[in-house]
């Protein structure tokens, strides 16, 4: 069963307009959230990062807002360009027994358009 | 630095020959992670290490698969015998305690497996 559940396999949006990347998680136990970023043939490259105490970070024209009550987090990003053009994942840590973990999502593919 | 190595990039195999795919992690990172990226199944974490200490394999699908790392700067993930059903990209990562293991994960460019 996926714990971590990305819904929109692709996401098209034109340059300089917002791309919003939508994330929803059933572990309450989670406490740390991830993007990532894959282009292809790569390896996926870390983005950026939430904590569970906060309900939103800002790393330029990317943002990550977090919803702890509706166990959802978004990616925001502003203005979109061609470069951004690849597949996200979002991740959740998972501490239990000792054990670190990155739980990942399926991804999204997001293409922007010139 | 160069960043975590794989090798092979590519690999097409028979059904029930033996695969050993290989990991060179960043100089100096004391954990080092094995994932499966599948359309299926997303991409999983199969099995982690830290100081070349297995920590967790619960990910590892079957007795099929096995991972080793002898030394800080080698790793090497073996399924032996390989099935169609295992064909996918497996990426090695890596990254530093007190940086944030979780948060500075280094993924290598991933080895994608074709069994026939």
């Amino acid at each position: 069963d996926q714990q971590v559940k990305q819904n929109s396999p692709s996401l098209s949006v034109q340059e300089g307009r917002i791309s919003i990347l939508n994330c929803d998680y059933t572990n309450s136990m989670f406490d740390y959230f991830l993007w990532y970023k894959k282009y292809p043939a790569e390896g996926p490259t870390f983005l950026i990062s939430i904590s569970s105490i906060k309900d939103k970070n800002e790393d330029g024209r990317f943002t990550v807002f977090l919803n702890k009550s509706a166990k959802h987090l978004s990616l925001h990003i502003v203005p979109s360009q061609p470069g951004d053009s690849a597949v996200y994942f979002c991740a959740a840590s998972e501490v239990k027994g000792g054990s670190e973990k990155l739980v990942f999502g399926k991804g999204t593919k997001l293409t922007v358009n010139p | 630095d160069a960043g975590v190595i794989q090798s092979p990039r590519h690999e097409v195999t028979e059904m029930g020959q033996e695969v050993t795919l290989r990991c060179k992690p960043i100089s100096g990172h004391d954990y080092l992670f094995w994932y499966r990226q599948t359309m299926m199944r997303g991409l999983e974490l199969l099995i982690y290490f830290n100081n070349n200490v297995p920590i967790d394999d619960s990910g590892m699908p079957e007795d099929r698969f096995s991972a080793k790392m002898p030394n800080a700067s080698f790793s090497t993930l073996k399924i032996q015998p390989s099935e169609p059903r295992d064909s996918a990209v497996y990426f090695c990562a890596s990254s530093l305690a007190g940086q944030g293991a979780i948060d500075t994960q280094y993924f290598g460019p991933g080895t994608r497996l074709t069994v026939l």
